[in-house]
């Protein structure tokens, strides 16, 4: 089936130790979305890539940026993680279906949950 | 781009109807509406998506005034494997980019 995959589902990193999150995607889809979700809260989009145009938002920290090495893979590094950077994070994409009907559905991979000791 | 809020919870019992609303009163013309379903520890589930007037599938409705101002899903005959975060989301195409907003959530809570 085609879906949404990240890799590790649990990742422990320390203060400071750079860490990178994957997201593949058997989709074909040219937009690829990261999220960011705390606790109890709504998920938060840090960026996303429309095919190789890469997109932040506005209060996205420096102290994360994404590489998107082709159409199928996107990765979120995190330069100096901090205690308030544990969270959920969620890759998501979204395109074309393969009928060629343009759509705005977001599909989710499953989530990677950073912690930060 | 639409700030989106919603109930924070609701509590429904098996075989009700339920109906969650969302409230994007800055809603964009290119903007669409989608709900997601999300399980603790799991990714959104997508449940539904609209522009306006109304959409059904064969697992909700999505009612979309003509204002587009909010929208509401709707569950027919919940069961309790329908308890669950849902949020809305709002946003689409924005000028060769895209922009998203979460709505705040509204955990659903079925009971027998």
């Amino acid at each position: 089936d085609a879906m949404v995959i990240q890799n590790p589902r649990y990742q422990v990193t320390q203060f400071g130790k750079p860490v990178t999150l994957s997201c593949s995607q058997t989709l074909n889809h040219n937009v690829m979305y990261w999220y960011q979700q705390k606790s109890s809260q709504a998920p938060k989009l840090l960026f996303h890539y429309y095919d190789k145009d890469f997109n932040n938002e506005a209060d996205t920290p420096d102290n994360f940026q994404s590489r998107r090495p082709n159409t199928s893979f996107c990765f979120l590094d995190i330069r100096s993680p901090g205690l308030g950077d544990a969270a959920m994070y969620l890759c998501a994409t979204s395109g074309l279906q393969l009928t060629g009907k343009g759509t705005y559905e977001q599909y989710f991979g499953p989530g990677t949950r950073l912690t930060v000791t | 781009l639409a700030k989106t809020t919603q109930p924070i919870s609701m509590d429904s019992y098996e075989g009700q109807e339920v109906n969650i609303t969302c409230s994007h009163n800055n809603i964009a013309t290119n903007d669409y509406i989608t709900w997601y379903q999300q399980f603790p520890s799991q990714g959104p589930r997508f449940i539904i998506q609209g522009y306006k007037t109304k959409v059904t599938n064969e697992v909700a409705s999505l009612f979309i005034p003509a204002d587009r101002k909010s929208s509401t899903l709707s569950l027919p005959r919940v069961s309790l494997s329908d308890t669950a975060v849902y949020y809305c989301l709002v946003g689409g195409p924005d000028g060769g980019t895209y922009k998203y907003i979460f709505g705040t959530g509204t955990r659903l809570k079925v009971l027998a």
